[in-house]
């Protein structure tokens, strides 16, 4: 099973609203990711996870808060955002961020997010 | 900072038809593996190389590494309409904490 589950596939929501994305994994892996991608772009690191702890914050705004509750779940939480935070949010995980040598992320199936 | 270039940025082509998808890079990376994503759609993982000069194939796909771990391709042999999609090439890096280094990117549609 390589599969990594988000919830909700689509996301409406206004500047003052607070929402959550949510992303679970069941492969055992130890490493959580976010992304974001925008129109026919790549995806863009914003947070790491390594064995439930933030080991990497590419410089995302205090509007993104992520936390990892438990090895299986991501979350990502949501406040006061800007309708260029609209994009398609991505959850990828992988086995462990030390690999020997290397080591796969598998993303799961996005949130399409839309600030009005 | 690692660099990677993919190209074509975009390429159309008929149904039967072969192509190539580059990524090079002035760096070395561990691994190198290739994502094809669908509009809306997270990516999916194709196939990852991680020794110089790997050559792994996947039906009508082959991809190749580098010798020296800086560059990587993906031909397609056959293309079918099915093939049309966002190919992404991601280089890993063993220092960066798994940090994956993505290439800009090959728009590929195969026309009937």
């Amino acid at each position: 099973d390589t599969e990594v589950t988000q919830t909700p596939k689509h996301l409406v929501m206004g500047m003052t609203n607070k929402k959550s994305l949510k992303c679970e994994q069941h492969m055992g892996h130890r490493a959580m990711y976010w992304y974001k991608q925008k129109a026919k772009k790549p995806p863009e690191l914003m947070f790491v996870y390594s064995y439930e702890k933030l080991s990497i914050n590419e410089s995302v705004p205090s509007r993104f808060s992520p936390e990892c509750p438990n090895s299986s779940l991501l979350n990502l939480h949501l406040h006061a955002l800007q309708p260029e935070d609209s994009a398609l949010y991505l959850c990828a995980s992988s086995q462990d961020t030390v690999p020997p040598p290397w080591d796969e992320q598998f993303f799961g199936p996005g949130t399409r997010l839309t600030v009005l | 900072t690692q660099l990677l270039e993919q190209s074509p940025q975009f390429l159309s082509i008929q149904e039967g038809e072969n192509l190539t998808v580059y990524c090079n890079s002035s760096s070395v990376f561990s691994s190198l593996q290739w994502y094809r994503q669908e509009p809306g759609e997270g990516p999916v993982l194709l196939v990852t190389v991680v020794t110089g000069g790997e050559v792994k194939k996947l039906k009508r796909l082959t991809f190749q590494f580098g010798d020296a771990r800086k560059d990587s391709s993906l031909h397609i042999t056959a293309a079918q309409p099915g093939d049309t999609g966002l190919y992404l090439c991601a280089g890993g890096n063993n220092n960066a904490g798994n940090m994956l280094t993505f290439g800009g990117g090959t728009r590929l549609m195969v026309k009937p």
